[in-house]
């Protein structure tokens, strides 16, 4: 497709599952991005990737939440064993730049609730 | 720390009313500052951009102007219509160049 494609689209996990998050970036794009959307927040940073290398991994909340890339496109973000705080919106994003191109084109993410 | 701190919503104002939403940052260095709109059921998409001081961003008849002695970028637009209605996020690199938003503003614009 011609943007970024977040699955699914929403998800609800009772306390405890682990949920997987699926981000299929703009075909060709190094960069690629997971942020957290709280309701009524600003997207906070999770992670980077610039092509399959995990760069930045510091606004990672717990060893509960992990990311990868393994082949420099598709990436899926995991977290185990989710709590109630976790419940966010999940964005993607990815540029055809490296980290400091500045413009980014976000998925329409993932919304996650957990009960 | 570094932050993105911009004006709390919800805006609601009339068509062809005069939009500023206000956006001021903390920074050391020299950051890119940017506004990204999401329209209902849309993901956030890049508005306009400013790389560097008394720069002006301008797109679909918004404008900021990165305003170095004031730390902002407020967000303006002369005559604003009901297409315009989402909620704007401002944002800026960090050190790092990573993207850091603010908490952003819903407008509501009606005819």
């Amino acid at each position: 497709g011609a943007g970024v494609s977040q699955s699914p689209r929403y998800k609800v996990a009772k306390r405890g599952q682990d949920v997987a998050l699926r981000c299929d970036p703009i075909s060709g794009h190094v960069s690629l991005f997971w942020y957290q959307q709280a309701l009524g927040q600003g997207p906070e940073f999770l992670t980077y990737f610039q092509n399959e290398a995990q760069l930045d991994k510091s606004g990672l909340p717990s060893d509960r939440f992990f990311a990868e890339r393994p082949e420099g496109s598709v990436s899926t973000l995991k977290i185990q064993r989710t709590q109630q705080e976790d419940s966010a919106v999940y964005l993607c994003a990815s540029s055809s730049r490296g980290r400091h191109a500045g413009e980014l084109f976000f998925g329409e993410g993932s919304r996650l609730t957990v009960l | 720390g570094d932050s993105v701190t911009q004006m709390e919503g919800p805006v609601t104002l009339s068509e062809e009313a005069f939009l500023t939403i206000n956006c001021t940052y903390t920074a050391t260095g020299y950051p890119s500052l940017f506004w990204y709109v999401q329209y209902p059921g849309e993901g956030l998409q890049l508005l306009l951009k400013a790389t560097k001081a008394d720069d002006k961003g301008s797109n679909k008849g918004f404008e900021a102007t990165y305003r170095k002695e004031t730390t902002s970028f407020h967000l303006e637009k002369g005559s604003v219509q009901v297409s315009d209605s989402a909620v704007y996020f401002c944002a800026r690199t960090n050190n790092n160049n990573d993207m850091r938003f603010g908490a952003g503003t819903r407008l509501t614009v009606k005819p």
